[in-house]
C-alpha cells in the first residue's frame, strides 16, 4: 500500500491567492482527517470525515478554510484567500473503524508545507 | 479544561542509553491514548495505542504505560539509537463507545540521541 498520499509536498503562494491541498487516503479507510502543524501551536485537528461526510469541522480556523471529500479516495483542503499566518505544514491522515476503537490503522501522509508570502 | 502536557520539552541522551518521556492529561471522558514518533519533515507515525483497560504496551524498544487513575502515561525507550532522534507526541482521544471523540495533542518531546 502506498500509504496516505498528499500533494503537493511544498507550496509557496502569494497572500490573497487560493491554495488547494490534496489527499488520497489509504484504500478501505473510512475516516479522513486534516491537520495543521506549526511551531507555535503544534498539531491541530482541522476537520474529519467519516464515509465522505464531514463530522467535525470545529477546528477549521475560519471561513477562508474549506474541505471536501467527493469520494472515498480523494479529499481537498482549500484556503481562499490565503494569508501569511496560514503558513504551516498540513497533514492528512486516514483510519478505519473496528469494534469500539474506531480509529485503527491511523496513518499520516507526509504533509504539505505551505508558505504564504 | 481538556489538556495534554508532555515533559520534558526536549531531551538529549547518548546512544545506547534508556530514557522515559512523560505525558499527563486531563481529558475526559477518556477513550484512548497514543504515542507518535515524528521525524523531521515527515508525518507522525503511530508507536502505540492504549485503551482504558490497558496499562502497558510494547512496540520493539518502545514501551508505553498508562495509569488511567492518575491520568499519566510514559514512553520508555530502551537502548536508544541515533534513529530515535525525533519528536514524540502524546495524543489523547475523548469519547465514548463507537463515537470518535475529539483528539487532544501534546506539544511533543524533542529527543536527540548523540553518538
Amino acid at each position: 500500500d502506498a500509504g496516505v498520499i498528499q500533494s503537493p509536498r511544498h507550496e509557496v503562494t502569494e497572500m490573497g491567492q487560493e491554495v488547494t491541498l490534496r489527499c488520497k487516503p489509504i484504500s478501505g479507510h473510512d475516516y479522513l482527517f486534516w491537520y495543521r502543524q506549526t511551531m507555535m501551536r503544534g498539531l491541530e485537528l482541522l476537520i474529519y470525515f467519516n464515509n465522505n461526510v464531514p463530522i467535525d469541522d470545529s477546528g477549521m480556523p475560519e471561513d477562508r478554510f474549506s474541505a471536501k471529500m467527493p469520494n472515498a479516495s480523494f479529499s481537498t483542503l482549500k484556503i481562499q484567500p490565503s494569508e501569511p499566518r496560514d503558513s504551516a505544514v498540513y497533514f492528512c491522515a486516514s483510519s478505519f473503524s473496528s469494534g469500539t476503537v474506531i480509529d485503527y490503522g491511523y496513518t499520516f501522509g507526509s504533509g504539505t508545507r505551505l508558505t504564504v508570502v | 479544561k481538556n489538556q495534554v502536557e508532555q515533559s520534558p520539552q526536549s531531551l538529549i541522551i547518548l546512544e545506547g542509553k534508556n530514557c522515559t518521556l512523560q505525558c499527563n492529561y486531563t481529558v475526559s471522558p477518556f477513550s484512548n491514548l497514543r504515542w507518535y514518533k515524528q521525524d523531521t519533515g515527515r508525518g507522525p507515525v503511530s508507536l502505540t495505542i492504549m485503551t482504558f483497560s490497558e496499562n502497558t504496551k510494547s512496540n520493539g524498544r518502545y514501551t508505553a504505560t498508562l495509569d488511567a487513575d492518575t491520568k499519566q502515561s510514559s514512553l520508555h525507550i530502551t537502548a536508544s539509537q541515533l534513529s530515535d532522534s525525533a519528536s514524540y507526541i502524546c495524543v489523547v482521544s475523548a469519547g465514548r463507545g463507537s463515537t470518535l471523540g475529539r483528539l487532544y495533542f501534546g506539544r511533543g518531546t524533542q529527543l536527540t540521541v548523540w553518538p
